[in-house]
């Protein structure tokens, strides 16, 4: 058990909805990190957020925000959906950054589009 | 821009087998350099990290040396066993952010 929590574990919608993913880090962790898992396309990284900041962003839509509440828990929400946005998401965290240190990953949501 | 290249899978090894899963990266600074591995179901948990280079990380029989003159971080082991089965990623932790190989899928037969 790494500690980080993410809900839901699955989540079956349809094209053109919006879902909302929840994501608890790590007690003490400040950073947050989403990354999306797809078969095509590997291990993505969206977006980073550190202290309630958005600290780094990656291949993230414009489809898709995220933020991180002053409890350190974290949302990331995906509007408009695409059968192409089928995917295991995956929320981590740490307590700095990931240069010299660890990311702690949850389970994951996975999204399954129609 | 960073990346990490890994080769590519299914890898498939008799138990006691020796492995070698290659990594090499490009970035503009002095990354880290990481293995994770994903089981079956799971999220991604760290396997050994190294943070400057010619540092070997280690963990549960796995090595990995950070090469810089290679750009390499090549992960092995000596004798796989069942339990090592799973995906292996490589990665570089840089600006604040991680990049992932594709991933590697190890699958070890009794």
């Amino acid at each position: 058990d790494s500690g980080v929590t993410q809900t839901p574990k699955h989540l079956i919608t349809a094209t053109g909805q919006r879902v909302t993913l929840r994501c608890s880090p790590r007690s003490g962790d400040l950073s947050v990190y989403w990354y999306q898992q797809s078969l095509d396309q590997g291990l993505q990284f969206l977006i980073q957020y550190y202290n309630g900041e958005e600290r780094a962003k990656g291949n993230i839509l414009e489809r898709f925000s995220a933020q991180q509440f002053p409890d350190l828990h974290s949302e990331l929400n995906l509007s408009s959906l695409e059968l192409g946005d089928s995917a295991l998401y995956f929320c981590a965290s740490s307590p700095s950054t990931v240069n010299t240190g660890e990311l702690f990953f949850g389970e994951g949501s996975r999204l399954t589009v129609l | 821009g960073d990346s990490v290249t890994q080769m590519e899978g299914p890898v498939t090894l008799s138990e006691e087998a020796f492995l070698t899963i290659n990594c090499t990266y490009t970035a503009t600074g002095y990354p880290s350099l990481f293995w994770y591995v994903q089981y079956p179901g799971e999220g991604l948990q760290l396997l050994l990290k190294a943070t400057k280079a010619d540092d070997k990380g280690s963990n549960k029989g796995f090595e990995a040396t950070y090469r810089k003159e290679t750009t390499s971080f090549h992960l092995e082991k000596g004798s796989v066993q069942v339990s090592d089965s799973a995906v292996y990623f490589c990665a570089l932790g840089l600006n604040e952010k991680l990049t992932f190989g594709t991933g590697t899928r190890l699958t070890i037969i009794p």
